[in-house]
């Protein structure tokens, strides 16, 4: 089983500022099919990233990168609504695992 | 539009099962594949099941083997997730999300089906 482990655990910034997370695999991920999700209380996780390709009506401000281990989501300017917990996902290998997530949160 | 609705929160005693359904609407139920994933209260993701609804077949986590049946009713678009053996750690948000046939990310998702397992 492939663990993923996403740092830092909290993110404390201020909107308008960049953010990185980063999400680090036990073992390579076959093809970089590594994904990003967001989660805001209450709700399901939206697809953000699938490979280095935003998912349909996510903002330009969200883009993936990395391979074989070392993963980074970045939000170039955060908005107020990006504030939320963000989960990365790899779909090579079953079980398909996700992170523990890291949560960007106001500062 | 693309949605997936499933039933309502539940509430079992430890050893109980549960029967949790998610029909979808707005795309072809055939063309992609359901999974189910659950959070326990506070916690993160964890991925249980795939079902490919052309063939009915299935793969489940490890975790779950022997304890889990997934199951889909074509004729309705409905896909059904059983869980046996209940005890208070499956308590949880399950949801069923989709993919496509060959690239298992999660492009639309379930609202969430609360289980609580309590004596």
């Amino acid at each position: 089983e492939i663990v993923l482990t996403q740092s830092p655990g909290t993110l404390s910034l201020s909107p308008g500022e960049r953010a990185t997370l980063s999400c680090r695999a036990s073992q390579s991920v076959s093809s970089s099919y590594l994904a990003w999700y967001q989660q805001k209380p209450g709700q399901a996780p939206r697809l953000l990233i699938y490979g280095a390709s935003r998912a349909t009506v996510i903002p330009d401000r969200f883009s993936g990168s990395g391979s074989g281990t070392d993963f980074t989501l970045t939000i170039s300017r955060l908005e107020p609504e990006d504030f939320a917990v963000y989960y990365c996902q790899q779909y090579g290998n079953s079980p398909y695992t996700f992170g523990q997530g890291t949560k960007l949160e106001i500062k | 539009q693309v949605q997936l609705v499933q039933s309502g929160a539940e509430v079992k005693k430890p050893g109980a099962s549960v029967k949790v359904s998610c029909k979808a609407s707005g795309y072809p139920f055939t063309s992609y594949y359901m999974h189910w994933v659950r959070q326990a209260p506070g916690q993160g993701l964890e991925w249980m099941s795939l079902i490919n609804p052309t063939a009915g077949s299935t793969s489940y986590a490890q975790k779950f083997q022997g304890r889990v049946t997934v199951t889909r009713d074509t004729s309705t678009s409905t896909v059904y997730m059983e869980l046996s053996s209940l005890t208070s750690e499956d308590t949880a948000v399950y949801y069923c999300a989709r993919s496509t046939d060959w690239r298992f990310y999660f492009d639309y998702w379930g609202q969430g089906t609360l289980v609580t397992v309590s004596s």
